[in-house]
């Protein structure tokens, strides 16, 4: 079946680091990924997300390219603020068959902290 | 995208009761999810419930223990029954708008049910 793996947490930076997230994934079909952030004591929000190979999402100055060769999409910012500090879930949806609602698969999800 | 509520926000329950969590959408749409997230843990998906059909329930959860009620295109109730201290946790809904064309797309979630049960 499908599945996502991220690295490992939690992750501490300070303002103004570079940051990576790792994720790889393995899927039957050709998914749609995503990344997903969850601020403390809130629910789930997108972050961005690509639907092909290649494709490069970006929000927030977050970024991530699609990379079907290595099975990955690695989270990317080049800056991080405190306000940044969240949890990050990469997960992937695929149509079973082509003719279904993509059903979401989550990585184990990554705490990051980034202190002043 | 879509703006989604959830009733309640958050509950303390005794064990052996069950709890009913309401997911309302500010636009119609076929496909309702509803998950699960432990402390500390990921998401994990209980069930899909399409409007005007039985919920399809993922491996390890039953309808006896989690019934959902689908009603219309713009709401979903999930129950969980007869609880423990194992059902503590976040359930959260989500809709997805991509329709069944295309590469899948994005899920928009609620804000959740934090749910302690003692």
């Amino acid at each position: 079946g499908d599945s996502v793996t991220q690295m490992e947490g939690p992750v501490t930076l300070s303002e103004e680091a570079f940051l990576t997230i790792n994720c790889t994934y393995t899927a039957t079909g050709y998914p749609s990924l995503f990344w997903y952030v969850q601020y403390p004591g809130e629910g789930l929000q997108l972050l961005l997300k690509a639907t092909k190979a290649d494709d490069k999402g970006s929000n927030k100055g977050f970024e991530a390219t699609y990379r079907k060769e290595t099975t990955s999409f690695h989270l990317e910012k080049g800056s991080v603020q405190v306000s940044d500090s969240a949890v990050y879930f990469c997960a992937l949806s695929d149509r079973a068959g082509g003719t279904s609602y993509g059903k979401l698969t989550f990585g184990q999800g990554t705490i990051l902290t980034v202190h002043p | 995208s879509a703006v989604i509520s959830q009733k309640p926000s958050r509950d303390i329950c005794q064990r052996g009761t069950s709890l009913t969590i309401q997911c309302q959408v500010d636009s119609q749409v076929t496909m309702m999810f509803w998950y699960r997230q432990q402390p500390g843990q990921s998401l994990t998906l209980i069930a899909t419930a399409n409007q005007g059909s039985e919920a399809t329930y993922e491996s390890g959860f039953v309808i006896d223990k989690f019934p959902i009620s689908r009603p219309n295109l713009t709401f979903s109730t999930l129950t969980v029954s007869n609880m423990s201290p194992e059902d503590s946790s976040i359930y959260l809904c989500s809709v997805d708008l991509a329709g069944l064309a295309g590469p899948a797309g994005e899920q928009y979630f609620g804000p959740g049910t934090r749910l302690t049960v003692t």
